[in-house]
């Protein structure tokens, strides 16, 4: 079976700091996955990142980066000098070669960013 | 770019009233999908439907969901008799053959609100 956790609930900092957010996955797939989105206050998933499990090396994008590392099974998230509207609530996901393709999501983290 | 449009964005029913959820997908998309949010909650899937056909439900989509694809541009999701429990946000969703990432793209959502 496929699960994605997010340990943290709630995450607060404070405006130009920079933060992490952990996710750890379990699946039986050789191949997947993995994204990060965000959920602002008007509801809506915006894709931010996306890795296959194939290709562990970590990336920057912009003020957004992450860490994949199979070994751990964990793709964490870093926002780096937060903003304002990075306030949301951002959600790890899976996705596998079986069931359809089905995308299971982890319980999401809100980020609270204060000016 | 093509995305994914849901109509309507919101939907009020009374308890015990069938609704009817409608998605445009990506045009050459084959794979599609339907999640629930309730709020404050995780993203959960709930059926993936491909080649006409469902491939994959979770516990969820029970008897009183249904979904369709019936003139090749939209998909949609029946809740027959609707019950306060429902009320959440549904997003669709598309995915086309292959990719590198296996990426879905979702649509905007629509906000069911049962009463």
């Amino acid at each position: 079976a496929q699960k994605v956790t997010q340990a943290q609930t709630e995450i607060s900092v404070v405006e130009k700091e920079d933060v992490t957010l952990d996710c750890v996955y379990e699946t039986r797939d050789t191949t997947y996955y993995l994204f990060w989105y965000k959920q602002p206050p008007s509801g809506e998933l915006v894709f931010l990142i996306r890795r296959n499990s194939f290709d562990e090396q970590n990336e920057i994008s912009g003020r957004y980066s992450w860490n994949f590392q199979k070994s751990t099974s964990s793709f964490n998230f870093t926002i780096t000098a937060s903003q304002v509207v990075d306030s949301a609530v951002y959600f790890c996901a899976l996705s596998g070669n079986t069931g359809g393709f089905k995308t299971i999501f982890g319980a999401g983290t809100r980020l609270f960013v204060k000016a | 770019e093509p995305e994914v449009t849901q109509t309507p964005s919101h939907q009020v029913t009374q308890m015990g009233q069938e609704v009817i959820l409608r998605c445009v997908p990506i045009s050459n998309h084959l794979y599609f999908y339907w999640y629930r949010q309730i709020l404050g909650q995780k993203v959960e899937f709930l059926v993936s439907f491909y080649n006409n056909e469902i491939s994959e439900k979770s516990e969820i989509f029970d008897d009183q969901f249904s979904v369709e694809r019936p003139d090749g541009s939209n998909f949609t999701l029946k809740i027959r008799s609707t019950k306060l429990e429902d009320s959440a946000m549904y997003f669709c969703a598309s995915k086309p053959r292959g990719g590198t990432y296996n990426e879905q793209f979702f649509g905007p959502g629509t906000r069911l609100t049962v009463l």
